[in-house]
């Protein structure tokens, strides 16, 4: 079982550039988020869906678009990536809504913009 | 709006020695809580959660927390760290709709032989 899987684990953009972030889970979720880490301030939510077809923002979702055609796929794009943005990409899964239900997250995606 | 706070940016302790890392939140109602810990170059890893019921849960790895209303705290304890324990661990809570986790700064823990 793979469960929440993110391609590509390495990248580095040049100021101005696009690119998508790819986050596919296998355990047939409901729910579908995207988080980055930067040191010394934890993870904060970008985008998340809550079903396929239906997106909203998160605490810092500037320069981040997202879409959910599918249950299982929920991409990041970046259209014009700036220095600001580097970080350390996480994308996460869970069963249903609700607080009492667990995050399965990927292994990370570390994006640099020069 | 909630948020979570974690103390401790960085800790040491010597193998086999205890350790504690403490939490603390603010919400207005009982929350969710959760600990996750990220090995260096890792994601994140589900250590324990509370949701309701006895406020001593059992993780993973050895390791437990306790939920303090009183306190607004969760703090997560092992009796005896190993080596393999270095990591950074994440305290997080969930207020209730869509899954939406707020996340401390994170405690980085070091282990001396």
């Amino acid at each position: 079982n793979a469960g929440v899987t993110q391609t590509p684990k390495f990248q580095v953009l040049k100021t101005g550039q696009s690119m998508t972030l790819q986050c596919a889970q296998d355990m047939n979720h409901e729910y579908m988020s995207w988080y980055r880490q930067d040191p010394g301030m934890g993870l904060r939510l970008i985008h998340y869906s809550v079903g396929a077809g239906i997106t909203d923002q998160g605490e810092v979702p500037n320069g981040y678009n997202v879409s959910r055609s599918t249950t299982e796929d929920f991409p990041l794009r970046l259209l014009s990536a700036a220095p600001s943005q580097t970080s350390v990409y996480f994308c996460a899964s869970s069963p249903r809504g609700g607080g009492n239900t667990e995050a399965f997250f990927g292994q990370g995606t570390r994006l640099t913009v020069v | 709006a909630q948020s979570v706070t974690q103390p401790d940016i960085h800790i040491t302790v010597s193998e086999g020695a205890s350790l504690e890392l403490r939490c603390n939140y603010s919400y207005g109602a009982t929350p969710y809580l959760f600990w996750y810990v990220q090995s260096p170059g890792q994601g994140l890893q589900l250590l324990l959660k509370y949701f309701s019921g006895d406020t001593l849960v059992q993780g993973i790895k050895g390791f437990e927390a306790e939920f303090k209303r009183s306190q607004s705290s969760f703090n997560l304890r092992k009796p005896s760290v190993h080596w393999s324990d270095a990591a950074e661990y994440f305290c997080a809570i969930n207020t209730g709709t869509a899954s939406k986790l707020t996340f401390g700064t994170g405690t980085r823990l070091q282990v001396t032989l």
